[in-house]
């Protein structure tokens, strides 16, 4: 099983680009998240997925649009990059086969210049 | 809202050491799940230990274990016999009942270097 997986790893944007987030998980878990992580700042809530065909916004949605394409993928997409969005997004999925543990992917870092 | 504080941004600790990070939180839940997660610097972030609210006993694994004061709020990581590959950035974190869609609330970490 691979787990969670994310593409791209890095991406660097320039101000008022487009890109979409990638991610996908192989444990059949009903539920996924975006988090984003900033210095000193631990890591926040963006979007998550309860299951296929739901999503709901976190602590900061702002910015960014989801789409949870079926029960694997769940991605992210920035339609008009800003430099305030410079940080390193991490998806991550559970479900209660994994006992409600949270399973996170690699990380995907982004630069916004 | 809940709220996770983890008070210490850096610490150190000498190779085969113990060391204790601190963590408290907010809540009025009454049944919850506390976690640390640990994050090296290859940026993957790795479940250490989790606790149930419910449970009185302290969760362990291996040479990690906790010290969970319900009452308090407090739920201290305890690191024995310090590794060198231990070093990474601590995150504790809360999750409410789980209901299917219940997300994780991060402290802001503790940065640990354990030193040779």
């Amino acid at each position: 099983n691979a787990g969670v997986t994310q593409t791209p790893k890095f991406q660097v944007l320039k101000t008022g680009q487009s890109m979409t987030l990638q991610c996908a998980q192989d444990m059949n878990h009903n539920s996924m998240y975006w988090y984003r992580q900033d210095p000193g700042m631990g890591l926040r809530l963006i979007y998550y997925s309860a299951s296929e065909g739901t999503t709901d916004k976190g602590e900061v949605p702002n910015g960014y649009n989801v789409s949870r394409l079926n029960k694997r993928e769940f991605s992210l997409r920035l339609e008009s990059a800003a430099p305030s969005q410079t940080s390193v997004y991490f998806c991550a999925s559970s479900g209660t086969s994994g006992r409600n543990t949270q399973y996170f992917g690699p990380g995907t870092r982004l630069t916004v210049l | 809202a809940q709220t996770v504080t983890q008070s210490q941004p850096e610490m150190s600790v000498q190779e085969a050491e113990t060391v204790t990070l601190s963590c408290t939180y907010d809540t009025s839940e009454s049944n919850y799940y506390l976690f640390w997660y640990k994050q090296p610097p290859s940026r993957q972030m790795i479940l250490v230990i989790r606790q149930e609210a419910y449970k009185q006993q302290n969760a362990t694994e291996n040479r990690f274990s906790v010290n969970f004061q319900k009452a308090a709020k407090s739920f201290s990581l305890k690191i024995s016999d310090s590794q060198l590959g231990d070093t990474a950035m601590y995150f504790c974190a809360f999750m409410k009942p789980y209901s299917g869609n219940t997300p994780l609330v991060f402290g802001k970490g503790t940065r640990l270097s354990v030193i040779a």
